[in-house]
């Protein structure tokens, strides 16, 4: 099974801010990489798949970047929005989800 | 408007069954994978399964490998999960969610999500 590691476990941030996520798989996954966005008590939302491909409607202030092993999910330019709980998940080899990062207000 | 209604969710003992429910609408439902993913009470997102859309292939994580089975009707635009011998690790909230367009396990659409709670 490919594990799926992602720190931090948990940010701090302000509006305006540009913030950086990363995951590690446990093994390549090439570029079969996604990115989901979830507000407590609601489903997650696709933001990227494919490590960089933008999901239609997300806006461009966010990004993914990688390949491999690592990766990364970048959110430029922080909005009220955005504060929520960020999920990668692999699907090279069926799928697996990182732990999560929280993202939280400063 | 893609639209999934996740149901059959509720409390039951370990050992015993339920069957899930997602009934889909909006879209082409035979053209599109369909997932289940699970979240247990404040923990993060566990995948369970997938199936194609014409039921050719199905996966399954290993925690529940042999006790669910997912299965889907296309006639009537709906999607289970068959969940044997619950334990009370399994107790999650299920989503049923489409799979993208040429990707089987990206869930690009999610339902509201069932509780289901294993407790004696």
């Amino acid at each position: 099974d490919i594990q799926m590691t992602q720190s931090p476990s948990t940010l701090s941030a302000s509006v305006g801010d540009r913030v950086t996520i990363t995951c590690r798989a446990s093994q390549s996954v090439s570029t079969w990489l996604a990115w989901y966005q979830q507000n407590p008590g609601k489903a997650p939302k696709l933001l990227i798949y494919k490590a960089s491909t933008l999901e239609t409607g997300v806006p461009s202030r966010f990004s993914g970047s990688g390949s491999g092993t690592d990766f990364t999910l970048t959110i430029s330019g922080l909005q009220p929005d955005d504060f929520a709980t960020y999920y990668c998940q692999q699907y090279s080899s069926y799928s697996s989800f990182g732990q999560g990062t929280k993202l939280e207000i400063k | 408007e893609v639209q999934l209604v996740d149901s059959g969710g509720g409390l039951v003992k370990p050992g015993e069954s339920l069957r899930l429910s997602c009934a889909a609408s909006g879209f082409s439902f035979s053209t599109y994978s369909m997932n289940w993913v699970r979240q247990a009470p404040g923990k993060g997102l566990e995948w369970v399964s997938s199936i194609s859309g014409s039921s050719s292939y199905m996966y399954y994580a290993d925690p529940v490998k042999g006790r669910f089975t997912i299965s889907r009707d296309n006639a009537k635009n709906s999607l289970f999960l068959q969940m044997n011998s619950l334990r009370a690790e399994d107790t999650a909230v299920y989503y049923c969610a489409r799979g993208r367009a040429g990707t089987t396990a990206v869930p690009d659409y999610w339902g509201q999500g069932t509780l289901v709670t294993v407790s004696s």
